[in-house]
């Protein structure tokens, strides 16, 4: 089974700042079934970026997503107070079908 | 509009058993899978499983094998999934989404399932 584990679990900024988010997995993941979401409170989740590295339909470009094989990056280039989130990277397709990671929660420093 | 829409919130005691539906509109139902996807109350999101609207197929997590079955009905293009067994860790809000090849666009308001004696 393919784990992703998160890292920071939570990331401390100011509006204006670079986010980084890392997701590793535990076995190499296509890069094609690497997405990541955004979820606020009390909402379902967003997709953000699918391929590893495509912004879904709607996403501005400030994000933008990278990486191959485990480890994976998601960057938000400077961080807008609509921003402020908790952010999962998920891989879909290798066995289980999905996985999700644990997480990173980004909040205001 | 392109919509998923579940089913209200319900409350069971442990050992009884959920089902939960999940409408769609707006594109072709059995052009998709529909994957449903729990969140614990303050946890992560975690996977349930898989079933394809176009032949039925499923694939589940491992974890729920034996008590979660997902079904469809193509003639209202709906989803449902039912867990049986309930237990108090069963509490969360469960999510419908529509399971793209470009991950999951589409998602479902949730539906908060809680588990009390």
């Amino acid at each position: 089974e393919i784990v992703l584990t998160q890292s920071p679990g939570t990331l401390s900024l100011s509006p204006g700042e670079r986010a980084t988010l890392s997701c590793r997995a535990s076995q190499s993941v296509s890069s094609s079934y690497l997405a990541w979401y955004q979820q606020k409170p009390g909402q379902a989740p967003r997709l953000l970026i699918y391929g590893a590295s495509s912004r879904a339909t709607g996403i501005p470009d400030r994000f933008s997503g990278s990486g191959s094989g485990t480890d994976f990056t998601l960057t938000i280039s400077r961080l807008e107070p609509e921003d402020f989130a908790v952010y999962y990277c998920q891989q879909y397709g290798s066995s289980p079908r999905v996985t999700f990671g644990g997480g990173t929660k980004v909040e205001i420093k | 509009q392109v919509q998923l829409v579940q089913s209200g919130a319900e409350v069971k005691k442990p050992g009884a058993s959920v089902k939960v539906s999940c409408k769609a509109s707006g594109y072709t139902f059995t052009s998709y899978g529909i994957s449903w996807v729990r969140q614990a109350p303050g946890q992560g999101l975690e996977w349930m499983g898989w079933i394809s609207a176009y032949n039925g197929n499923t694939n589940y997590a491992q974890k729920l094998q034996g008590r979660v079955t997902m079904t469809t009905d193509t003639s209202t293009s709906t989803a449902y999934m039912e867990l049986r067994s309930l237990r108090s860790d069963d509490t969360a809000v469960y999510y419908c989404a529509r399971d793209d090849d470009d991950g999951m666009a589409l998602w479902g308001q949730g539906t908060l399932v809680t588990v009390s004696s």
